[in-house]
């Protein structure tokens, strides 16, 4: 079985601060990882993703991940956050070993809030 | 620009009805999925599809069907809607299964 867990239901930083969302995972094999964001009244927007290769990936917008296996988490981080980066983001994972082909497991999202 | 689109985008029925949503892509893709989101939950897998002709039920998939009878379109049906299916639904697709998934700008239900 798949599941992924984001801790925080909500993370609130100040403009021009670092912004980390956190993600933990688990799954009977290797993961694909991935990060979506979603602005209100709207669909998801695929940030970026993990499949194999350099532990940190990055994405859209100025977003990178930290793939940390022994940890078994898909931080997502910014190094100076905007206002417009707030938004609802959802972490997702995939087992590659199991007949779980194209399905996602999402985590229950973190709300992101960027105070000017 | 390739798209996918998703109707009605609000939707107000009654218990017992059945209810229809739409989701349309012009990506030519493969795969499709159909999720439910609710506070708390994240989204859910309701049914999905790899193909034409190919239907899957996903972790949430009581009450719900879908068919597929082109690469376009992947209707997803409420038999019998129910005030637990309040909820805002989301179509996807995707190219493989290691590709991201695309997001249609959801259906908002509400079933009184």
């Amino acid at each position: 079985a798949q599941s992924v867990a984001q801790p925080e239901d909500q993370v609130n930083v100040a403009e021009g601060n670092p912004l980390t969302v956190k993600c933990t995972y688990s799954v009977s094999g290797n993961p694909y990882l991935f990060w979506y964001v979603q602005y209100p009244n709207r669909g998801l927007q695929f940030l970026l993703k993990y499949i194999t290769g350099d532990n940190l990936v990055k994405g859209s917008y100025g977003f990178e991940a930290e793939f940390n296996k022994s940890q078994t988490s898909f931080h997502l981080k910014k190094p100076s956050a905007l206002v417009s980066d707030s938004a609802l983001y959802f972490c997702a994972v995939r087992d590659m070993t199991t007949d779980s082909w194209g399905k996602l497991q999402f985590g229950a999202g973190t709300q992101v809030v960027v105070t000017p | 620009d390739a798209e996918i689109t998703q109707s009605p985008r609000h939707k107000i029925t009654e218990t017992g009805r059945q209810v229809t949503l739409a989701c349309h892509q012009t990506w030519n893709h493969n795969n499709m999925f159909w999720y439910r989101q609710d506070l708390g939950h994240g989204l859910r897998l309701i049914h999905y599809s790899y193909g034409v002709q190919d239907t899957n039920k996903g972790e949430v998939s009581d009450g719900y069907s879908v068919s597929r009878s082109n690469t376009e379109d992947l209707p997803l049906t409420l038999e019998s809607a129910a005030s637990s299916q309040t909820s805002v639904y989301f179509c996807a697709s995707s190219v493989t299964g290691d590709s991201p998934q695309y997001f249609g700008p959801g259906t908002r239900l509400t079933v009184l």
